[in-house]
């Protein structure tokens, strides 16, 4: 069954350091996600591409986080530098096209300390 | 943006209950998900229901669009179906198509 992987699973990492999620949606899948989600809440959207073109980044805190999708299939989500409150688990998920059914990989989980 | 609530938001069952959780929404939707989230994080798809009803095994959901909610029915509960459980909707018009998704109902399921 094709699933969206994503890696590494857990990550911890001090204050002030750079770090790297990556992001394969499931095969086809055009709309890649990115989510964060804060322990205790729902998860909300960083950013959302088409292809390899960003449709939505309007809650992606951009001084320090950035993502790309160069060739419109894999993705990274990456934090430079890491702040404490950038503790949550952070999920990818891809669907066929924007507003069709979206599906989840496993998250990563980042603790910084 | 669209508003989602959820409620209960904390339901506690001995095993072989049945329950009922419910989704309402601010604005007109042209999709919804139900997922669960398992103890390790994952959200697991349930039900892409924009309207009407659909089945799967003993769990059943409905979406009365026109009415702003949706309901999910967890039949003969089981100690694996312990887990949070999300609804999540994208907006309609634009050209964006995040899924907002509500507070989340913690299901605990006792032996």
């Amino acid at each position: 069954e094709a699933e969206v992987a994503q890696s590494p699973r857990y990550k911890i990492t001090e204050k002030s350091q750079a770090v790297a999620f990556w992001c394969d949606p499931i095969s086809g899948h055009a709309t890649l996600y990115w989510y964060r989600q804060i322990l205790g809440q729902g998860p909300e959207l960083l950013v959302q591409f088409q292809d390899e073109s960003v449709v939505d980044d309007s809650q992606l805190p951009k001084d320090r986080f950035s993502a790309e999708r160069l060739k419109g299939v894999d993705s990274t989500l990456k934090i430079q530098p890491a702040e404490l409150g950038d503790s949550a688990m952070y999920l990818c998920a891809s669907s066929l096209a924007g507003n069709t059914e979206a599906f989840f990989g496993q998250g990563t989980r980042l603790t910084v300390v | 943006g669209i508003q989602v609530e959820q409620s209960p938001p904390d339901l506690i069952l001995q095993e072989g209950a049945n329950s009922t959780l419910r989704c309402n929404f601010s604005d007109s939707v042209n999709n919804l998900q139900w997922f669960h989230q398992n103890p390790w994080g994952q959200l697991i798809n349930l039900f892409y229901i924009p309207s009407g009803t659909k089945q799967n095994g003993r769990l059943s959901a409905t979406t009365v669009a026109t009415e702003r909610y949706s309901l999910l029915y967890i039949s003969s509960s089981q100690t694996t179906d312990s887990g949070v459980y999300f609804c999540a909707v994208p907006p309609v018009g634009t050209s964006g198509s995040r899924l907002t998704f509500g507070e989340g109902t913690q299901l605990t399921v006792n032996p």
